[in-house]
Order: structure tokens, then C-alpha cells, then sequence
């Protein structure tokens, strides 16, 4: 099925490990974007790549690393995990702006 | 300090009634408003939007109100239905910067049988 792909769905990491999370998406989109959602917040933007070789900070970038692979994927990179940085990751991609944002179904991320 | 409030954690209506979802944001500089659907282990789906020019915007069971002096947008679902059983995200944002949207906390609609 059409759609962004994000792996592993869940992982727990001890403080100070590192970890890639994946994205891929199949729809042609040129834009990507890694938001996290915690309790008692909203979705809060992490980075976001408008297109293939750009990336951008978000609202809450400190911890976090990005790439733009291709167009298909754009992964995020947490160098040194704190628990502060335990959360659910969701990737996005859309072609045009908000209203044709396509999301994955997560990754539950814990920091112990 | 939030921008983007959803005060109504939780609402439950009857099947066939109406669910109203309220959303109030504090930035005048917002032109473009979303509502996001989410079912558990899933991301979010986009479900209607609108823009500032507008004060309704329509698409079947769905209508988003925005009245723009009280700075608050509602959600009307008619006939609710078991399915539409989520939770509900109002976003907002700039079109002209619209890669940041500010997100509510969402409300979680139970519709019962």
C-alpha cells in the first residue's frame, strides 16, 4: 500500500545510545517531516526537509540530527539519547502543504 | 504557552447525534486551520481545513466554523457515527510558512451505539 513507512515501531534505548529512525515514503512527495507527540503537548516539529538535499529546524531540534537520503527517505538521528527524548515519532511527507500531509504509524520510543 | 488550545480532552455523544469540537488559538498571525483525525497505533489523517478568508467550509458530514474575532474554530460532525471514534487535532499555521503548523493537544470523540 501507498504510503510512509517508518521502522522499528518500537524501541527502548538506554541513556547515552544512539539510534536511526527510518522513514521511506512511495507517494513522490518532495516534502518530509519528523514531528514528536508527548503527553499534555501537541505534535511538535522536529525537522523538516522541504525537498531532496534541504533540511530544516523545527520547533524542537536540540538532540536530533536528520538526513535527506533521496527523495524516498529522510531518517532521524538521535546521537545520544536522554530520557527526556522518550516520546512518539511520527514522519510525514506531502506534496503540496498541510492539508495532504500523509503520516506513518509511529515509533514508540523509550529512554531509560 | 499553548497557541493552538483544545480545552475539551474527551466528549462522547449518542450515534446519530451531533459532536461539536471547539478549538481556540491566541495568534493573530494564523490564517490556515486543519483538523486531523487519529485512531489508535495509527499517524494522523487529514479530514478539513480552511482558510481565514473563509468563516465555513464543508465536505459531507464534516464542517469547520471559524470565527476569526473570537479566534476559535469548531469541528461539526452530523450524523455522528461510531467510526468517527478518534482523536481529533486542531492545527493551525501561516500559508505563507505553512511547513509549521502549531498543533492542540486533541480531542478524544467516543461516539457510542
Amino acid at each position: 500500500n501507498a504510503g510512509v513507512t517508518q521502522t522499528p515501531k518500537f524501541q527502548v534505548l538506554k541513556t547515552g545510545q544512539s539510534m536511526t529512525l527510518q522513514c521511506a515514503q512511495d507517494m513522490n512527495h518532495n516534502s518530509m517531516y519528523w514531528y514528536r507527540q508527548d503527553p499534555g503537548m501537541g505534535l511538535r516539529l522536529i525537522y523538516y526537509s522541504a525537498s531532496e538535499g534541504t533540511t530544516d529546524k523545527g520547533e524542537v531540534p536540540n538532540g536530533y540530527n536528520v538526513s535527506r537520503l533521496n527523495k524516498r527517505e529522510f531518517s532521524l538521528r538521535l546521537e545520544s539519547a536522554a530520557p527526556s527524548q522518550t516520546s512518539v515519532y511520527f514522519c510525514a511527507s506531502s506534496a503540496l502543504g498541510p492539508d495532504d500531509y500523509t503520516f506513518g504509524s509511529g515509533t514508540r520510543l523509550t529512554v531509560v | 504557552d499553548q497557541q493552538v488550545k483544545q480545552n475539551s480532552p474527551s466528549l462522547s455523544v449518542q450515534e446519530g447525534r451531533i459532536s461539536i469540537l471547539n478549538c481556540d488559538y491566541t495568534n493573530s498571525m494564523f490564517d490556515y486551520f486543519l483538523w486531523y483525525k487519529k485512531y489508535p497505533a495509527e499517524g494522523p489523517t487529514f479530514l478539513i481545513s480552511i482558510s481565514s478568508i473563509k468563516d465555513k467550509n464543508e465536505d459531507g458530514r464534516f464542517t469547520v466554523f471559524l470565527n476569526k474575532s473570537a479566534k476559535h474554530l469548531s469541528l461539526h460532525i452530523v450524523p455522528s457515527q461510531p467510526g468517527d471514534s478518534a482523536v481529533y487535532f486542531c492545527a493551525a499555521g501561516n500559508a505563507g510558512n505553512n511547513r509549521k503548523l502549531i498543533w492542540g493537544l486533541g480531542t478524544s470523540l467516543a461516539v457510542n451505539p
